[in-house]
């Protein structure tokens, strides 16, 4: 099946600063989502982004399907934006269904 | 529009007792799915269903059992609890017309 890896897999940040998170995966797919889960354990649905670049606030996503990786943007970090974050990618003809990373850690210090 | 229901939020086991994860859409979405989080590892599949009256396995099916009980709802079913399958469960759902999975806010389960 395929690989999905992120990395780093822990991020420590100081407040203001900003951060890229990697997800490379290992063959085609018609499905990334980045997810964020908070410290309650809630998934919440960042970006879904197969391809091409979108932004949301502070936050902003590319895919490069083609060389098979996406990148997370967060600027200005607040400490609101500590948790793990995840890629979860659906590789073509896999049946719908999703592969996710190990996650990301990031704590944001105030 | 609540989106994907889980119930309950939480909830304790003995081994060997049974238990049924409840799961609710209300997107008209197709496809439904059960996940699996452990520590430190992202989520995997045990079971998931394409469309209403079809389920088919996952990554990590052994020790439970499922029902598309009709569009809206996916139920999970752990016959008899193990304390390995102390773990937080998502459930997601998907329409037929996108990729984007949709996840509900998660059962943590805890078997002594």
């Amino acid at each position: 099946g395929i690989q999905v890896e992120q990395s780093p897999p822990d991020l420590i940040l100081q407040e203001g600063a900003n951060s890229t998170l990697r997800c490379n995966f290992s063959d085609s797919v018609n499905n990334l989502q980045w997810f964020h889960q908070n410290p309650w354990g809630q998934l919440i649905n960042l970006f879904y982004i197969p391809s091409g670049t979108k932004q949301n606030g502070r936050l902003s996503a590319t895919t490069v399907a083609t060389e098979r990786y996406s990148l997370l943007y967060i600027s200005s970090s607040q400490t609101t934006d500590s948790g793990v974050y995840f890629c979860a990618v659906e590789q073509i003809g896999a049946n719908s269904k999703l592969t996710f990373g190990k996650g990301i850690t990031l704590s944001v210090r105030p | 529009n609540a989106g994907v229901t889980q119930t309950p939020k939480f909830q304790v086991l003995k081994t060997g007792q049974s238990m049924t994860l409840q799961c609710a859409q209300d997107m008209n979405h197709n496809s439904m799915y059960w996940y699996r989080q452990d520590p430190g590892m992202g989520l995997r599949l045990i079971y998931y269903s394409a469309s209403e009256g079809t389920t088919d396995k996952g990554e990590v099916p052994n020790g439970y059992n499922v029902s598309r009980l009709n569009k809206r709802e996916f139920s999970l079913r752990l016959e008899s609890a193990a304390p390995s399958q102390t773990s937080v469960y998502f459930c997601a759902s998907r329409p037929v017309w996108s990729t984007e999975a949709f996840f509900g806010q998660g059962t943590r389960l805890t078997v002594v």
